[in-house]
């Protein structure tokens, strides 16, 4: 059975960091590229970032570009977001999703991790 | 980038009747498209893709159409766990982009 279990969220400051993990289980990790989408309160679907099984390559939204940085230990099965300069607007639950077939096609999803950026 | 849009907004349905969500495209994907349903305080779960397959696990009463711009999903009889948020996708083009998503309500 697939799972993914996202941790780390939390209350940071404008500017401020934080990391968040997704543990994976239940499938070849190294085998699938894996994705952060995000929420924000009320709000629709924002994919944030993805990372290729093949060779670990990353890509990113623009909204996100040069403040967050996504990446993998294949060996304990987790994905990470690191996410610096933060701002009001990246409030937001944050998910991981695994791919199945297609880099952009999620079919499963963790439940979810929420981040508040606010003073 | 591409756009996604849905209609409508909300939707009001009665339990056993037949639903249809609309989903257009800002440019041609193809077939490259995917249906979610989210229930609140749930992470969205994937019901179809490439259009018209149902994901593992998805009942038989819900069916994907269309390709190109212009996509449809029905679910044909309605369930009282049916009533939830569903969002188109595309992953035909980088990067991907979701609908603002369809509010199905009971009427």
């Amino acid at each position: 059975e697939v799972q993914l279990l996202e941790s780390g969220g939390g209350l940071v400051q404008p500017g401020g960091s934080l990391r968040l993990s997704c543990a994976a289980s239940g499938f070849d990790f190294s085998n699938y590229a894996m994705a952060w989408v995000r929420q924000a309160p009320g709000k629709g679907l924002e994919w944030v970032s993805g990372i290729a099984g093949s060779n670990g390559a990353t890509n990113y939204a623009d909204s996100v570009k040069g403040r967050f940085t996504m990446s993998r230990d294949t060996s304990k099965n987790t994905l990470y977001l690191q996410m610096d300069s933060l701002r009001a607007e990246d409030t937001a639950v944050y998910y991981c999703a695994k791919t199945g077939g297609r880099y952009f096609l999620f079919d499963y999803w963790g439940q979810g991790t929420l981040v508040t950026v606010s003073p | 980038e591409i756009v996604m849009t849905q209609s409508p907004a909300t939707l009001s349905v009665s339990p056993g009747e037949r639903a249809t969500l609309s989903c257009r495209a800002s440019q041609y994907v193809s077939t490259n498209l995917a249906w979610y349903q989210q229930k609140p305080g749930q992470a969205p779960r994937l019901l179809i893709y490439g259009a018209s397959t149902r994901a593992t696990g998805i009942a038989a009463r819900f069916s994907g159409s269309g390709s190109g711009t212009e996509f449809t999903l029905t679910i044909s009889s309605l369930q009282s766990e049916d009533f939830a948020i569903y969002y188109c996708q595309q992953y035909n083009h980088w990067p991907t982009a979701f609908g603002q998503g369809t509010r199905l309500e009971i009427k």
